[in-house]
């Protein structure tokens, strides 16, 4: 069954500093999301994606943060100057053609220390 | 008000119990519904999917929708300790953006 994959699962980092996580969807999906999990609270939108634009984004989604589909198979988050505040899971999720239902990923587990 | 509220319990049952779990919404543009299914430290699984009032059933799960009230539910019958985890429920409007909303999740432990 296809799935959704995220690397790395866990990553640490300093404040201040630059991460990206990736995401591969599933390979016929065309919409694809980040969303974020901060311990003990609720999973909360970042962003959306199709044919290569944003379709929406949050109010978390500010400047630090973009997302890229460097080609046919990726999907990234990149946050350029991380804060404390941006420790949580990160969640890459996919969605098919005419379809609202999203199919999720492992997750990332970010650190910012 | 929260736009998804949800019990977090913890709801603890016996195996082989009927279990329902509930979240209450506030924006009547919410048009489909689903329950997913988190293991600690896992990515959601999705279980069930609606669109409309009503009901679904698929196995031991039973989704709910009920517009009117701004409500739904999922029921899991014959529990198993295997379905011990938290239920997220998560809901979009009809619009592009495809945005989701979800609630705070419910934990349930079912034990043998």
């Amino acid at each position: 069954e296809p799935e959704v994959t995220q690397t790395p699962s866990h990553q640490v980092t300093q404040m201040g500093q630059e991460v990206i996580l990736r995401c591969v969807p599933i390979s016929n999906h065309l919409y694809f999301y980040w969303y974020r999990q901060i311990l003990g609270q609720k999973v909360e939108f970042l962003v959306s994606f199709y044919n290569n634009e944003i379709s929406e984004k949050s109010e978390i989604f500010d400047d630090q943060f973009s997302v890229e589909r460097p080609d046919g198979s990726n999907f990234t988050l990149k946050i350029r100057s991380t804060k404390l505040e941006d420790s949580a899971m990160y969640f890459c999720a996919s969605s098919g053609p005419g379809q609202e239902t999203q199919y999720f990923g492992p997750g990332t587990r970010l650190l910012v220390l | 008000q929260k736009e998804v509220e949800q019990d977090p319990g913890p709801l603890s049952v016996p195996e082989g119990a009927i279990v329902s779990l509930n979240c209450t919404y506030s924006n009547s543009a919410f048009q489909y519904f689903m329950w997913y299914r988190q293991y600690s430290r896992k990515g959601p699984e999705l279980l069930m999917y609606t669109y409309s009032s009503g009901n679904k059933e698929d196995g031991r799960f039973t989704a709910q929708v009920d517009k009117s009230s701004k409500y739904i539910s999922l029921f899991i019958r014959d529990s198993q300790p295997s379905d011990s985890a938290t239920y997220l429920c998560a809901m979009g409007d009809a619009g592009n953006n495809r945005k989701l909303i979800w609630g705070l999740g419910t934990s349930l432990a079912v034990n043998p």
